[in-house]
């Protein structure tokens, strides 16, 4: 089973629609959860923390639910430049580190059309 | 950006070559990453250092081989690989503790001839 599961798209939506993005894992002891956002051909770089509470960046809410393992992101209002793929990432610890280690999604792919 | 580099962007060599990916981070992060992006496959990670030592090596074959001189910079040592290690090598770095992000470098694309 893998870690992390995500809905790989692609999601096609014109510009201002708002669309969600939805990522399950699979090991309850996971303790920090992350969004990426991935351009083609480039690196992946940090969009958001989630946080058990829920949080909001500017269009972006990302959702953490613990009891369901899942986590969501929602992004209102989609801009062209929102085209990406959204690569979901859960750290898991192991005893006695203090590092942890990313486990990625593989990615769901978002193309906003004029 | 340049928290993390890495050369070269870009890297063509044959199966009986050896050749080095380099990567530096310029954040004071005492961790560093060395991942593979395959298409259509998610991020394999590959090598894991903490303080300039290996804390971490996913069953990755003996052609590739890294070395963390300092908590600054990372190799990865490449010889005699195949045309299956063709991918995106990502080098990444964060700081130790319990939360944290990694911060990317921008990748070297390797193709194996």
């Amino acid at each position: 089973r893998k870690e992390v599961e995500q809905d790989p798209g692609p999601f096609n939506v014109p510009e201002g629609a708002t669309v969600a993005f939805n990522c399950t894992y699979s090991n309850s002891a996971s303790q920090s959860f992350f969004w990426y956002r991935q351009d083609c051909r480039k690196e992946p770089k940090l969009l958001m923390s989630v946080y058990s509470s829920g949080n909001e960046d500017g269009r972006f809410t990302a959702q953490l639910n613990r009891a369901s393992q899942y986590i969501s992101l929602l992004i209102r209002d989609s801009k062209l430049s929102d085209s990406a793929t959204y690569l979901c990432v859960v750290n898991l610890y192991d005893r006695g580190s203090t590092l942890g280690r990313l486990y990625f999604g593989r990615g769901t792919q978002l193309t906003v059309w004029p | 950006e340049t928290g993390v580099t890495q050369t070269p962007r870009h890297l063509v060599m044959g199966m009986t070559n050896k050749k080095s990916l380099k990567c530096e981070q310029h954040l004071g992060h005492n961790a560093m990453y060395w991942y593979k992006q395959s298409a259509k496959k998610p991020l394999e990670l590959m090598f894991v250092y903490s303080l300039e030592e290996r804390v971490e090596n996913n069953s990755v074959p003996s052609r590739f081989s890294p070395e963390c001189p300092n908590s600054s910079h990372l190799f990865l040592h490449l010889h005699t690989l195949q045309p299956e290690d063709s991918a995106l090598y990502l080098c990444a770095s964060s700081p130790s503790g319990l939360r944290h992000e990694q911060y990317f470098g921008p990748g070297t694309r390797l193709t194996v001839t």
